[in-house]
């Protein structure tokens, strides 16, 4: 089965904090993508990644970077932590490149920014 | 870049048929149609995906007229475990600048 596993399920920050997600897919898959997640308004795409240190801006890239340095890991950076910013996270990965193809999903990580 | 619609919920009871209607009026010719389900404190999870016509599997079926600018889910007499939400997406990241785009979700609750 393919995994896909968070760093935390709840995090508590405080405004201003540089907030460090991480994601991790153990199928070799070739896509990963950060969303969030808040009521009322679905799942909304971050970014997305479809290879190694490459990265696309999805609907939401402000006040959000991303890092992928190896295929399995997909951080989500939050550079000053603002309270608009809490939220769910999730991550998600996919096999094949250059097309859509099935979104395996994390259990998503809860960010309360104070 | 395609946008979608849902409605935002319905209620159904144990063993009836439940379809749910997603509007995509904006859909590309490279745009697939994938529905997800999920669960309290859980990511989603995929039920089915296709591009035109009907496709079923195990847990679902799926309607897409020629026109594509809809489709429709179909859960075959549902039980209480199918209360969730349910999103439909629409997509494609094979172009540079195509955006994935899930609906607001249709919240399902399913009765005894």
């Amino acid at each position: 089965d393919v995994k896909v596993t968070q760093s935390s399920r709840y995090l508590v920050k405080r405004t201003g904090e540089k907030v460090f997600l991480e994601c991790v897919q153990d199928m070799d898959h070739e896509n990963m993508f950060w969303y969030r997640q808040d009521p009322g308004l679905g799942l909304r795409l971050i970014y997305f990644s479809y290879d190694v240190k490459m990265k696309e801006k999805g609907d939401i890239p402000e006040g959000y970077s991303v890092s992928r340095e190896k295929k399995e890991r997909f951080s989500l950076i939050l550079e000053s932590a603002s309270t608009n910013q809490t939220s769910m996270y999730l991550c998600a990965s996919s096999l094949l490149a250059g097309r859509y193809n099935e979104q395996f999903f994390g259990p998503g990580t809860r960010l309360t920014v104070l | 870049l395609a946008k979608t619609t849902q409605p935002i919920s319905m209620d159904s009871y144990e063993g009836q048929e439940v379809n749910i209607t997603c509007s995509h009026n904006n859909i590309a010719t490279n745009d697939y149609i994938t529905w997800y389900q999920q669960f309290p404190s859980q990511g989603p999870r995929f039920i089915i995906q296709g591009y035109k016509t009907k496709v079923t599997n195990e847990v679902a079926s799926l309607f897409i007229p020629a026109d594509r600018k809809s489709s429709t889910l179909s859960l075959p007499r549902v039980s209480l475990s199918d209360t969730a939400v349910y999103y439909c997406l629409v997509g494609d990241i094979g172009n540079a600048g195509n955006m994935l785009t899930f609906g607001g979700g249709t919240r399902l609750m399913v009765k005894p």
